[in-house]
């Protein structure tokens, strides 16, 4: 079963960081570029950012919003992805998925969603 | 940054045909897709590529794009199709997702 499940959310002050993960299953993990998207309540939805493969040197690419304060990694051998977030604000505060796609939408259209993890910036 | 322009909200009648549409420069040069959601749950991939519908989404769900403008075309309008619908488009390092438009099935 093709499966993406996020972790690490939480309550976090402002200033302060979190780190989520995102475990993926059931697709070639490796090979597939692995996004985050995220929804503030009552909001629409925000992309966030985005990690390549290995064959496309692990390049990383941010929505200014959280450009120079949020960071996208990769783990191929533990088929995760991680999503750093420094520096947290009050506006961070959404549910953040992590998506990403699979053979069936080779252009790369998001076909596969985690259930999403809540992370509240508040003090 | 790109920007794509939803607006809020449109209301149909079961049966009705629902044209949801999206506007913004980046579509001239880059596919659109179409995801729907619902209350309390993730997103799900509706179209790709503009016009390509997702395997085990129904017929009545459409796409198409003239332009700088995509549209999410839905016949026969069920209850069941009452959600959030966004267009996501962009480049390989810069992505938007339109504000959103609630259909509502009256």
């Amino acid at each position: 079963e093709v499966q993406l499940v996020e972790s690490g959310g939480g309550l976090v002050q402002p200033g302060g960081s979190l780190k989520l993960s995102c475990a993926a299953s059931g697709f070639t993990f490796s090979g597939s570029a692995m996004h985050w998207v995220r929804q503030a309540s009552g909001k629409g939805l925000e992309w966030v950012g985005r990690i390549r493969s290995k064959a496309n040197s692990y390049a990383t690419a941010y929505a200014a919003s959280v450009k120079g304060r949020f960071t996208i990694s990769r783990d191929d051998s533990k088929n995760t992805a991680y999503l750093q977030m420094n520096s947290l604000k009050t506006e961070d505060t959404a549910v953040y998925y992590c998506t990403s796609f699979t053979v069936v939408t080779p252009s790369g259209a998001f076909d596969i969603w985690g259930q999403g993890t809540m992370v509240t910036v508040s003090s | 940054s790109y920007e794509l322009t939803q607006l809020p909200s449109v209301s149909v009648s079961p049966g009705q045909t629902a044209r949801i549409t999206c506007s913004g420069d980046v579509l001239g040069e880059n596919y659109a897709d179409w995801y729907q959601q619902k209350p309390g749950q993730a997103p799900e991939l509706v179209i790709y590529e503009d016009s390509e519908r997702y395997p085990g989404i129904p017929e009545r769900f459409s796409g198409s794009t003239s332009g700088n403008t995509t549209t999410l075309t839905i016949s026969r309008v069920l209850t069941e199709d009452e959600a959030d619908y966004y267009c996501l488009s962009g480049d390989e390092d810069n992505w938007v997702f339109g504000g959103g438009t609630k259909l509502t099935v009256l």
